[in-house]
């Protein structure tokens, strides 16, 4: 059974460093046909890709936050980890994993989520 | 404003067929599949749709997809009290190397 969970803190103040943890079960960080994403939504507002990472560590970032993030994995421990410098208040969301799962015929898609996790930011 | 566009709302009755479009670009809809999300309230995202129209095993046949050129379609016949929710379509960005969503539709079963 595939599971991803988020860990993280529910409240962080303004310019602080958000880290969140995604641990997944049922599957290999290590399978070349799996990565992990993270992905946000604000509170009433649109889903929002952040990062993903792939089982080599290769990684990519969105280019509008690009500076601001960091991801990177444990294969030992079956963890995600991404890291969001500077928080501000326009950052409150709540901040999903999800797995995404290679397919020869349909490439890359997203096909597991985890429960999220809501993260405010506030003074 | 998301990369993809969704009609905000959508609506229709028990039993009815309803569509739910998602309109993209060259760079993203045009040149990759599409994928579409149920997201019911206060819950995560759910995969209902990949490759523009394949069903993950356990969702009902009742939900399908399609895609045409730049835009893409999920069609929901036979609608039931429990279809009410949020819907979200994503596919990749070549020109951002990133994924990218809609803005999502919020579907009321009157």
């Amino acid at each position: 059974q595939v599971t991803l969970k988020e860990s993280g803190p529910v409240l962080v103040k303004p310019t602080e460093t958000l880290t969140l943890t995604c641990t997944v079960s049922g599957f290999s960080l290590s399978s070349a046909r799996m990565a992990v994403s993270w992905i946000r939504q604000p509170p009433g507002k649109a889903l929002e890709w952040l990062a993903h990472i792939f089982s080599n560590a290769e990684y990519s970032h969105s280019t509008s936050l690009n500076s601001r993030l960091t991801i990177s994995k444990d294969a030992s421990k079956s963890q995600v980890v991404l890291t969001m410098i500077n928080m501000d208040p326009v950052d409150t969301a709540t901040y999903y994993c999800a797995r995404m799962f290679w397919d020869y015929s349909s490439g890359w898609f997203f096909d597991y989520w985890g429960q999220g996790t809501l993260v405010t930011v506030s003074s | 404003q998301s990369v993809l566009t969704q009609p905000p709302s959508a609506s229709g009755t028990p039993g009815q067929r309803v569509t739910i479009s998602c309109s993209g670009s060259s760079s993203n809809i045009g040149s990759n599949s599409v994928s579409w999300f149920l997201q019911l309230p206060g819950t995560a995202p759910k995969l209902l749709i990949y490759r523009n129209n394949q069903r993950p095993s356990g969702v009902p046949d009742r939900f399908s997809g399609s895609k045409s050129g730049t835009s893409a379609s999920l069609a929901i016949s036979g609608l039931r009290s429990e279809d009410e929710a949020d819907y979200h379509c994503a596919t990749w960005e070549d020109s951002l190397s990133g994924w990218v969503f809609g803005g999502g539709t919020k579907l009321t079963v009157l």
